[in-house]
């Protein structure tokens, strides 16, 4: 079963509004890395948050932790279209392996 | 660099077929990984391997056997093809090194199998 569980499913917005999408995970984690996958290609690494960290900027993302809650959001600003993908938030708790969520997917309309 | 490259890109095997996917990866990294993804979904982890010689169940083993017998390779084997094995394969690779990663996974393009 998938422990991460992003929301919503599937995103539509127009070419420089702001897309959020959450991630929530049942149990702790030792950090949770976000991942955008377009379609028909492999997942790109796009940023990763710590358990200690409630937020982290990389360019036009933001990402936020909240372990009390056990969620994660993604913030893309200014969308573009070539943001438009597949996002796959994935967590890492003890040992070396990832778990991902079922992913959103985001369409950016020009 | 190539990062990491699977090999075929696509096949279409016959239930009870056998088949070998390469998965290859020139960064020196200790881990490798196999998922599969099925439509609309995530990543499931099938093996994964923490380096030479060694290999671990994921969350869905059943059906497919791995080796890695060369650090930079990593071989994922179907024995009797079924049609439940119908998904787009996930080779990635990881640094083993955390003090000097961040943890992150680089994956190959994936591998579209049909089991008919």
């Amino acid at each position: 079963s998938q422990q991460g569980e992003e929301d919503p499913q599937a995103l539509s917005i127009q070419e420089g509004e702001n897309a959020t999408m959450n991630c929530s995970y049942k149990t702790s984690i030792n950090n949770l890395q976000w991942y955008r996958q377009n379609s028909g290609r492999g997942l790109v690494h796009l940023i990763l948050i710590r358990s200690n960290e409630r937020e982290k900027h990389s360019g036009r993302l933001r990402v936020t932790l909240d372990t009390s809650k056990k969620s994660s959001s993604l913030l893309i600003t200014a969308s573009r279209a070539a943001d438009t993908a597949s996002y796959f938030c994935a967590r890492t708790a003890a040992g070396n392996k990832l778990t991902f969520g079922g992913g959103t997917r985001v369409l950016v309309k020009p | 660099n190539a990062g990491v490259t699977q090999t075929p890109k696509f096949r279409v095997l016959k239930t009870g077929q056998s088949m070998t996917l390469l998965c290859a990866q020139d960064m020196n990294h200790e881990y490798m990984y196999w998922y599969r993804q099925d439509p609309g979904m995530g990543l499931r982890l099938i093996h994964y391997s923490v380096g030479e010689g060694t290999t671990a169940k994921g969350e869905v083993p059943d059906g497919y056997n791995v080796s890695r017998l060369k650090k930079q390779n990593f071989l994922l084997g179907l024995e009797s093809a079924a049609p439940s094995q119908t998904s787009v394969y996930f080779c990635a690779s990881r640094n083993g090194d955390t003090r000097r990663t961040s943890g992150e996974q680089f994956f190959g393009p994936g591998t579209r199998l049909t089991v008919l």
